[in-house]
């Protein structure tokens, strides 16, 4: 079975520019992920996704960050413009249920120059 | 306010030691998994579990649903279990422990 699949692995921009991230869950997961880890710290959600309806983005910083998972499949983070403390790993996890077992991509790793 | 305390925050043991990590929480949860992160990789589930205890090779994780603590042991220990290893009680979402980085000296 095919894990998590994240996209780019590792990305470096200046601040103010953009970025995107790409993650494909695992087939049938209904539920999805985005979480933001930065070095020493566990990871903190930003968006969780039920199907292609949002459950809860109460800490993405709206005035910045976007995601969206139209098709109820693959889900798409972006970040615009990006400030230095957006330095970090972004990792896409998905579940078959809220309560299942989670299961993690690779991460992308952004650093902001 | 922290929802999960994890302890100790880092860990150095010798090749073959019995280590002991440790999970408190303070929020109602259905389930607690225990995640494994290498550096520079991604992270990995090792247990889900809602009672009792589960074993898998030299893992063995246990769960006090009443007094809302967990542990993950690790028997026989070896340098490839150097990792972070994150506790993440869940109920209606996750909750992240910040890790406890575990080195084994060969």
């Amino acid at each position: 079975e095919a894990g998590v699949a994240q996209s780019p692995r590792y990305k470096i921009i200046e601040k103010r520019q953009s970025v995107a991230f790409w993650c494909n869950p695992i087939s049938g997961h209904a539920t999805l992920y985005w979480y933001q880890q930065i070095l020493g710290q566990g990871p903190k959600l930003l968006i969780q996704f039920q199907n292609n309806g949002v459950v809860d983005d109460s800490q993405l910083p709206k005035d910045r960050f976007s995601a969206e998972r139209l098709k109820g499949v693959d889900s798409t983070l972006k970040i615009q413009p990006a400030k230095l403390e957006d330095s970090a790993v972004y990792l896409c996890a998905s579940s078959v249920a809220t309560t299942g077992e989670l299961f993690f991509g690779e991460g992308s790793r952004l650093t902001v120059l | 306010k922290n929802e999960v305390e994890q302890s100790p925050q880092n860990l150095t043991a010798q090749e073959g030691e019995f280590i002991t990590i440790n999970c408190s929480y303070s929020v109602g949860i259905s389930a607690l998994h225990w995640l494994q992160q290498h550096p520079g990789g991604g992270i990995v589930s090792l247990f889900m579990l809602s009672s009792g205890k589960k074993k898998h090779g030299r893992l063995i994780a246990t769960i006090n649903i009443q007094e809302k603590h967990s542990s993950l042991h690790i028997t026989a220990s070896h340098p490839r279990d150097s990792a972070v290893y994150i506790c993440a009680p869940t109920g209606n979402q996750f909750y992240f422990g910040t890790g406890t980085s575990l080195t084994v000296i060969p």
